[in-house]
């Protein structure tokens, strides 16, 4: 099966500093990659998705994402991080079973601390 | 834009007692599937259906059933229900299942918010 990890449970950051947020992929095959946000008592607002191509990856409320094939990665960045991006952070990756099912398998989560 | 809508936003219920969840897919949508999260927890696949049929089976309880209907829109029946049920359940939307649309983005609905006493 198909997995992501978030190696760390909560980032901290100064507003108007960089921000980012670790995932590392385990798939056989070609890697469906995505990041999605929550809110508290909210539902998960997709960010952004690697399906192929450019390693760089452009999504919302400016953040982009990395893909790294060598590193098995796919960081979360955003240039200078806003009190409004604290949340909760997580990389998920397209768990295609037999039948070419597209389930999501996500992974813990990264709790995102922007501090004024 | 519209985008998936779920029903009801919370639920109490008793041990032992039943339970149905409503999801409400983006218009042209033709794939549901419904997530279990847990408090503190990842987001766990339950179930997923395409063009009305059963598409793919995750950790879902025998207690549970779900159906998709003839104008997409899907319920999930939890019967017998257990303290360890008490979560929020997600449904989300997407354009395509069977191999033809790997890359198509799902979008979530704001989840139900189960407690079970």
């Amino acid at each position: 099966a198909q997995s992501v990890a978030q190696p760390e449970d909560q980032v901290n950051v100064a507003e108007g500093n960089p921000l980012t947020v670790k995932c590392t992929y385990s798939v056989s095959g070609n890697p469906y990659l995505f990041w999605y946000v929550q809110y508290p008592n909210r539902g998960l607002q997709f960010l952004l998705k690697y399906i192929t191509g450019d390693n760089l990856v452009k999504g919302s409320y400016g953040f982009e994402a990395e893909f790294n094939k060598s590193q098995t990665s796919f960081h979360l960045k955003k240039p200078s991080a806003l009190v409004s991006d604290s949340a909760l952070y997580f990389c998920a990756v397209r768990d295609m079973q037999v039948g070419g099912n597209n389930r999501l398998a996500f992974g813990k989560g990264n709790q995102v601390v922007v501090i004024p | 834009a519209a985008g998936v809508i779920q029903s009801p936003r919370h639920l109490i219920k008793e041990k032992r007692e039943t339970a149905t969840l409503k999801c409400y897919p983006i218009p042209r949508h033709d794939t549901v599937y419904w997530y279990q999260q847990g408090p503190g927890q990842d987001p766990q696949f339950l179930i997923s259906f395409y063009e009305k049929m059963q598409s793919d089976k995750g950790s879902i309880p025998d207690r549970f059933s779900a159906q998709q209907f003839s104008d997409y829109h899907s319920e999930l029946n939890m019967s017998s229900l257990e303290l360890g049920d008490s979560a929020l359940y997600f449904c989300a939307s997407s354009l395509g299942d069977r191999g033809l649309r790997k890359t198509d983005t799902q979008y979530f609905g704001p989840g139900t918010r189960l407690t079970v006493l």
